[in-house]
């Protein structure tokens, strides 16, 4: 069964980078893309990029180009991401969400929450 | 930036009644790229509608989708206590997918 299993809790300070992990198991990783969501307390979902696993290419949302990095290890078959310069509006619950077929999101991480605070 | 605005914005209703929720986009969404989740407290999201109208693997056909351009709905035709829950509608038909805001469906 697909399974999309993420990284722990994580505390940064102001200004800092986060890396979270989503490792993929239960289908061939390079055969889908990856979305990464983040939902901060109390408020809706944000899309913030896409990755495609096979050869690495990623779309960023225009607001989070130039601070998100999205990268994968095919032998792990893990995909990262990681936010720089780090403010307390970061502060969320990163989603990584595997892009089916025909474009929506079924298969969900568990979340990954990231608070920042100094 | 195709931009999605969901209505109400809260919707309170009694067990057995039909909830009615509203998704207008701000441009045609292309060949019905629409999606509809729902995300319970403290769970992530899980797609309930896709392609506008097609209702995902398991999901009760309490649930269904309709619309196509730029106004869609999602309607639970017999409110259960566990449909709880705030739900996103969200356009998968651009290179950059958005979110609605999203509609809190309270159980009176």
């Amino acid at each position: 069964q697909v399974q999309l299993v993420q990284s722990g809790a994580e505390m940064k300070k102001p200004g800092a980078s986060v890396k979270v992990s989503c490792k993929a198991s239960g289908y061939t990783f390079t055969s889908y893309f990856m979305h990464w969501v983040r939902q901060a307390p109390g408020q809706g979902l944000e899309w913030m990029g896409i990755i495609n696993p096979s050869g690495g290419s990623t779309n960023y949302a225009q607001k989070f180009q130039g601070r998100v990095t999205m990268t994968r290890d095919t032998s792990t078959s893990t995909v990262y991401m990681e936010l720089s310069s780090l403010r307390s509006e970061d502060t969320a619950v990163y989603y990584c969400a595997r892009r089916e077929i025909s474009g929506y999101m079924y298969y969900w991480g568990q979340g990954t929450l990231v608070t920042v605070s100094s | 930036e195709i931009v999605l605005t969901q209505s109400p914005g809260t919707l309170s209703l009694s067990p057995g009644e039909r909830a009615t929720l509203s998704c207008r986009a701000s441009q045609s969404i292309s060949s019905s790229y629409l999606a509809w989740y729902q995300q319970k407290p403290g769970q992530a999201p899980r797609l309930l509608i896709y392609g506008a109208s097609n209702r995902a693997t398991g999901i009760p056909d309490r649930f269904s989708g309709s619309g196509s351009g730029t106004d869609f709905t999602l309607s639970i035709s017999r409110l259960e206590p566990e449909d709880l829950a705030v739900y996103y509608c969200q356009q998968y038909g651009s290179s950059s997918p958005t979110f609605g805001q999203g509609t809190k469906v309270e159980i009176k």
